[in-house]
């Protein structure tokens, strides 16, 4: 397997434009999870899904940002619109369900997001 | 709020030192931790996984002790090598599917 996929690896954008992270989790996990991090806060659980539904998004900053997970090999986190402060690392990290307390959590390589 | 701290937040060691990793955490009821660890610009991979039955977890040069009663985990590297350069984080698990991570320990290991 391919490991857990995300793009952009890096996006730069300006203030006010939408941003949108898109991520590809391991085949046969059930769940999926985005996290950013930063140097002040270190790594921030933001949103995950269990076989596609969200399940707790109480991470979500703001109304700004929201996440889907249209079927199970994809999803995205959307930003709109963007603000300085949402420069971050945003990563993507999948979970398989047989063993949700035995196993780890996949990530992906993360999403270098700056906003100007 | 279940925090788990990091202590210290930089390591600089010489080559071929042992050393330890320390990471403390506010709750009790624990499921697992686990250690990961993270170069620049890539994003994490799992090095070790506690399960609350149990004390410890070796793998090659690395071993990480859990202690519920105290809320701490050490993650010790024998004899270090440059390669092992990189930053070092826990990730506390209790009664659900989330993980809280500390923010980490970056160590460097210098030739």
């Amino acid at each position: 397997d391919a490991g857990v996929i995300q793009s952009p690896r890096h996006e730069v954008t300006e203030m006010g434009q939408e941003v949108t992270l898109r991520c590809k989790p391991i085949s046969g996990h059930d769940y999926l999870f985005w996290y950013r991090q930063t140097m002040m806060r270190g790594l921030e659980l933001l949103i995950y899904f269990n076989n596609n539904v969200p399940i707790d998004d109480s991470g979500m900053p703001e109304d700004r940002f929201s996440a889907k997970m249209p079927n199970a090999s994809f999803s995205t986190l959307k930003i709109q619109p963007s603000e300085p402060r949402d420069s971050a690392v945003y990563f993507c990290a999948s979970w398989g369900a047989g063993a949700p307390f035995t196993d780890t959590q996949y990530f992906g390589p993360g999403t270098r997001l700056t906003v100007l | 709020k279940q925090e788990v701290t990091q202590i210290p937040a930089a390591l600089s060691v010489p080559e071929g030192e042992n050393l330890v990793l320390n990471c403390s955490f506010t709750d009790s009821a624990i499921y697992n931790l686990q250690w990961f660890r993270q170069d620049p610009g890539k994003g994490l991979t799992s090095l070790l996984l506690i399960q609350s039955s149990q004390r410890e977890q070796t793998s090659g040069r690395l071993n990480a002790s859990l202690d519920k009663s105290s809320g701490r985990s050490t993650l010790y590297i024998a004899a270090s090598q440059p390669g092992d350069s990189a930053t070092y984080l826990c990730a506390f698990q209790s009664g659900s599917e989330k993980l809280v991570f500390g923010k980490g320990t970056k160590l460097t290991v210098n030739p």
